[in-house]
């Protein structure tokens, strides 16, 4: 069973263009949550996403940031005209179908440099 | 609002000595626990996880941690390090009335030969 896939893995941007990152999670699993790590620092919640549906985004910033997870495909979290201080790592966990959504299971992870 | 500490930014031990790593949290209901480890550039796995079962919980690569509610704390052990421990570990919260993942600042596990 794969993981959750996250890519591209690295993303180069220079100032203001949109940065598209895409998350596939693991198989069986329709529940997808976006988290930001910025340099030498824990992580923070984003957006928290079922089948096409939002169901929290209290996380994410007010101006330029989107998410998505369509009912087919990845889920895709995105970032119009970037800006330097967006450069983090952006994790993209997943959990289960109802049931036990204790434990999210995360991507490796995307890590946008904007220049 | 809930929050979690993570005591040590950095902690340095001696290959072959004990390991232990402190997270203590604020809340009046204990929340689901979790310990993560993240690789130089890589993703967060799992290390253990704490869901109201026993109060010591056995993890992965000979690590376990312990619930006290007491202390309101989740201390991460192992009790002989090794060279491939070298890591920053994350200690995470999720409130049962949600979802959110609320973490702490991490701890980088240095080993020293």
């Amino acid at each position: 069973n794969a993981g959750v896939m996250q890519n591209p893995r690295h993303l180069v941007r220079r100032r203001g263009q949109e940065a598209r990152l895409r998350c596939s999670p693991m198989k069986g699993h329709s529940h997808v949550y976006w988290y930001r790590q910025l340099p030498e620092e824990g992580l923070k919640f984003m957006v928290y996403l079922q089948k096409e549906n939002i169901i929290d985004e209290s996380g994410m910033p007010k101006e330029r940031f989107s998410a998505e997870f369509p009912k087919e495909g990845p889920s895709i979290l995105r970032i119009q005209q970037v800006v330097r201080g967006d450069s983090a790592a952006y994790f993209c966990a997943s959990s289960p179908v109802g049931g036990n959504q204790e434990t999210q299971y995360f991507g490796p992870g995307t890590r946008l440099l904007v220049l | 609002a809930q929050s979690v500490t993570q005591l040590g930014s950095h902690v340095s031990v001696s290959e072959g000595a004990l390991v232990l790593l402190r997270c203590n949290y604020s809340s009046s209901v204990p929340p689901y626990l979790f310990w993560y480890v993240q690789y130089p550039n890589q993703g967060l796995q799992l290390l253990l996880k704490y869901t109201s079962a026993a109060t010591l919980v056995k993890g992965i690569n000979g690590f376990e941690a312990e619930f006290k509610k007491s202390e309101t704390s989740f201390h991460l052990t192992k009790p002989s390090a090794h060279m491939s421990d070298a890591a920053e570990y994350f200690c995470a919260v999720r409130p049962r009335s949600n979802y959110q993942l609320i973490w702490g600042a991490g701890t980088k596990l240095i080993i020293k030969p």
